[in-house]
Order: C-alpha cells, then sequence, then structure tokens
C-alpha cells in the first residue's frame, strides 16, 4: 500500500540553524498538511497545502517557516531559525481528494539544542 | 477550553476486555477520525466517519452529531492494541483543504 515518507526520522540541530524536513506525499493526492506534536501534547496543525498554495496556515506558521513543493513530489517545510522550542515531532499528511482520510508520515524527530 | 475532549486519558485494561474511548467536540465538523498512535510516533488512520457507525476488525466507531460525540470500542482487547488512541475532528468550515483539530488522546495498555 503506498504510504507517505518522512525524512529524516530523526534531526538535530543547533539553535539559530535552518532545517528542512523532507515529505513525500502518496503520488495521485492533492492536499498536503504539516503537523507537529510537541513530546507529551497533543497534535496541532501547523499548515495546509492545495494546488501549489498555502490554503491555511496556524498562528504557530510564523515567517519562520516556509513549505514548498518543488518538483510535484517532494514536499517541504523549512525553519529558517530554528528556536529551542521548535523541539517536536513534525508530521506530513497527504490526502486524494476534498472529502478522504488523511494518511500520514510516521514523523521527523526534530531535536534542537 | 479544547474544542475536542478524550476520556478516560489513561486506560489500563486485561486482554479480552471491551474497551470504550470517547469523544467530545463543541464545533461544527463536517467528520470526525480516529487515529492511532503507536510508541516511536507514527500516525495510522482507524476510520473517517460523519453519523452512524462503522465497523473493522475488533473496532467498532459510532458517532451522535446532535450530542457531538463519538466513541470508539475495542471488542476481546489484545496486547497489540496497547497504543494512544487520538480523536480529531474537521472543521464543517473552510471547504476541503480544511485542518484536523486533534484531542489530546488516550494512552491505552491492555495487559496480557
Amino acid at each position: 500500500e503506498p504510504e507517505v515518507t518522512q525524512t529524516p526520522s530523526h534531526q538535530v540541530t543547533q539553535m539559530g540553524q535552518e532545517v528542512i524536513l523532507r515529505c513525500v506525499p502518496i503520488s495521485n493526492h492533492l492536499y498536503f498538511y504539516w503537523y507537529r506534536q510537541i513530546l507529551g501534547q497533543k497534535v496541532e496543525f501547523l499548515v495546509s497545502f492545495y494546488n501549489n498554495e498555502i490554503s491555511e496556515k496556524s498562528e504557530i506558521f510564523d515567517d519562520q517557516f516556509s513549505v514548498e513543493r518543488p518538483d510535484g513530489s517532494n514536499f517541504t517545510l523549512k525553519i529558517r531559525s530554528t528556536k529551542l522550542e521548535d523541539s517536536a515531532m513534525y508530521f506530513c499528511a497527504s490526502k486524494p481528494t476534498g472529502y478522504q482520510p488523511q494518511h500520514f508520515g510516521d514523523g521527523t524527530r526534530l531535536s534542537i539544542l | 477550553k479544547n474544542e475536542v475532549e478524550q476520556s478516560p486519558q489513561n486506560l489500563t485494561a486485561q486482554e479480552g476486555e471491551f474497551i470504550t474511548i470517547n469523544c467530545s467536540y463543541s464545533v461544527g465538523i463536517s467528520a470526525l477520525h480516529w487515529l492511532q498512535q503507536h510508541p516511536g510516533g507514527g500516525i495510522v488512520s482507524l476510520f473517517m466517519l460523519s453519523s452512524g457507525k462503522k465497523k473493522h476488525g475488533r473496532l467498532i466507531a459510532t458517532i451522535n452529531i446532535q450530542e457531538k460525540h463519538s466513541s470508539l470500542h475495542i471488542t476481546a482487547s489484545h496486547p497489540r492494541d496497547s497504543a494512544v488512541y487520538i480523536c480529531a475532528v474537521r472543521s464543517a468550515y473552510g471547504g476541503a483543504t480544511n485542518k484536523l483539530i486533534f484531542g489530546t488522546g488516550t494512552l491505552l495498555a491492555v495487559q496480557p
């Protein structure tokens, strides 16, 4: 069964550095999402992406964050200057059409030192 | 106040027991999801429902739209069912791209 793939599984970065988290959504999917989960807390929405543009973003998704779908297969989340509080598990998700379930990747654990 | 509340937060059961996890929400929704998260973090979608009841194997999910409440039942529980079970809702507003709003999850431990 096709699945959403995220790399790396664990990323350790120094505070202030840029980090790019990568996702390969399922190939015929049209809607893409990033969520994050701080350790011990609930999953929170960051951003949704459709038709090559952001369709919705949360208050968390400030100017330090950006998303791209550079080549029609990858979907990336960039954090420009990481902070300690960016340490979390980041999940990518995709779905084929509007009212279908989202499929989640296994997540990238981001640790900021 | 959280828009999605789950109970209980933690649940320990003996193998074979019937398990119920509850979810209440305060927003208008177009769909409700039940998700499973294993240690190590990966999230798997179990059900998406907008009315009535769905069954898959030993899992049953029900929703009452009028009462803004859903339940996830596990029959004949097994230690491999041990995981965090998460309720998430899709708002009725915002169209097809709409985000999911998550509950805090229920940590289930099934002991042999």
